[in-house]
């Protein structure tokens, strides 16, 4: 059973292009939270979804960035005319369900946005 | 809110001893579930323990165990006959409980560890 993948691993953009981040929950979990970690501080929440619905993303600042969990495929985190304050590492966890040990929360490895 | 607060920023331990993890909380929640994640040089993120608050027997998995003081709202980690491979950045996280639904972590800001031969 293959864990949570996210690609690209590193992601370059220049200021001004659009990042997008892509995540495939382990299989069987249908809820997926995006983090973001700056340099040298823990991981900040952004947003919390379950298939095709947004349940939680009080943590996304509201402009510029986006998320989204579609039926079919990955979530993907898009982030639109990326800044330099935009750079930093993004990871991608899936959990089964919601109490008990379903809650348990799997993490990705990580893409490492820099923006130039 | 919930807050959580890692007053260690570093710590160092030779290889074989024993060393704990200090972490606080604040909530004022009820019914809620404590984690210490463990992210090595790699900066993949790797769950070592978790503890559910209703429960009053401290987690143990193997060389890691907690003392969890829900009055004090105090979930420190020690690590026993510490070796090489537990240098990382451990960082203490909150979750809410929900019914019916998930809920997102909150992350201290961790604690270097260091162990060294």
């Amino acid at each position: 059973n293959a864990g949570v993948m996210q690609n690209p691993r590193h992601l370059v953009r220049r200021r001004g292009q659009e990042a997008r981040l892509r995540c495939s929950p382990m299989k069987g979990h249908s809820h997926v939270y995006w983090y973001r970690q700056l340099p040298e501080e823990g991981l900040k929440f952004m947003v919390y979804l379950q298939k095709e619905n947004i349940i939680d993303e009080s943590g996304m600042p509201k402009e510029r960035f986006s998320a989204e969990f579609p039926k079919e495929g990955p979530s993907i985190l898009r982030i639109q005319q990326v800044v330099r304050g935009d750079s930093a590492a993004y990871f991608c966890a899936s959990s089964l369900g919601t109490s008990g040990a379903y809650n348990e929360q799997f993490f990705g490895p990580g893409t490492r946005l820099t923006v130039l | 809110a919930q807050t959580v607060t890692q007053s260690q920023p570093e710590m160092s331990v030779q290889e074989a001893e024993t060393v704990t993890l200090s972490c606080t909380y604040d909530t004022s929640e009820s019914n809620y579930y404590l984690f210490w994640y463990k992210q090595p040089p790699s900066r993949q993120m790797i769950l070592v323990i978790r503890q559910e608050a209703y429960k009053q027997q401290n987690a143990t998995e193997n060389r890691f165990s907690v003392n969890f003081q829900k009055a004090a709202k105090s979930f420190s980690l020690k690590i026993s006959d510490s070796q090489l491979g537990d240098t990382a950045m451990y960082f203490c996280a909150f979750m809410k409980h929900y019914t019916g639904t998930a809920s997102k972590l909150t992350f201290g800001t961790g604690t270097r560890l260091q162990v060294t031969l």
